[in-house]
């Protein structure tokens, strides 16, 4: 079945600690996004990629970075820069930015 | 700028109790306005999309309307697994991304 993996679904952070969430899809869409989910903020877009080899700045982009070396695959690594990581964090994948979204199943973060 | 705004924040309906949610957007140029039914712990599932005014879409017990400034998802006769977080989404004027409302959490009891 098409669909978008997530992993871990559980993941505790040390200070100071960098730590790389995983997303894949096998969905072969050009678009991926990841988002962060706070209770009572909605969905925060915090980087999204249109294509493989480029990515943008979403509206909180800051203490995070992603790569997208391959069309499969966005990690998003969690940096000591960002000092309230703790969250529910979405990857999400679309045919194009304009069009519904497919989400995984999310990874929560937690700090030690 | 590019807004979204669901409410009610939080809906309480007793079993077969009908209501509506309500999604207002300000983004111009419409390019289609998304539905998903999230579940604690979980991704949000995609529902629906409207892409024109006075277009309708249903699925089981719920049903999803557009006007030029707001959509509604109307629940006929709710049963207790319908409760969930409905969030309503539209593409960003640029085209970049979905901007997400905050979400309507609906409870039904039996």
């Amino acid at each position: 079945d098409g669909g978008i993996t997530q992993s871990p679904k559980y993941l505790f952070r040390k200070e100071g600690q960098n730590v790389t969430l995983s997303c894949e899809q096998n969905l072969n869409h050009d678009a991926m996004y990841w988002y962060r989910q706070d209770p009572g903020q909605g969905l925060r877009l915090i980087y999204y990629s249109q294509i493989v080899n480029d990515f943008q700045k979403g509206d909180i982009a800051e203490g995070y970075s992603v790569s997208r070396e391959k069309k499969e695959s966005f990690p998003l690594t969690v940096t000591s820069a960002q000092k309230n990581p703790t969250a529910f964090y979405l990857c999400a994948s679309s045919i194009a930015t304009d069009q519904p979204q497919h989400f995984g199943d999310g990874t929560r973060l937690s700090i030690l | 700028e590019d807004q979204v705004t669901q409410s009610p924040e939080a809906l309480r309906l007793q079993e077969g109790e009908s209501s509506s949610l309500n999604c207002s957007y300000t983004v111009s140029g419409l390019r289609g306005l998304f539905w998903y039914r999230q579940d604690p712990g979980k991704g949000p599932e995609f529902l629906f999309t409207l892409y024109s005014a006075g277009e309708e879409k249903e699925k089981e017990r719920l049903k999803a309307t557009l006007t030029k400034k707001e959509s509604f998802l109307h629940i006929t006769a709710p049963k207790p697994e319908d409760s969930a977080t409905y969030l309503c989404a539209v593409p960003r004027k640029a085209g970049t991304a979905l901007i997400f409302g905050k979400g309507t959490t609906l409870s039904v009891s039996s």
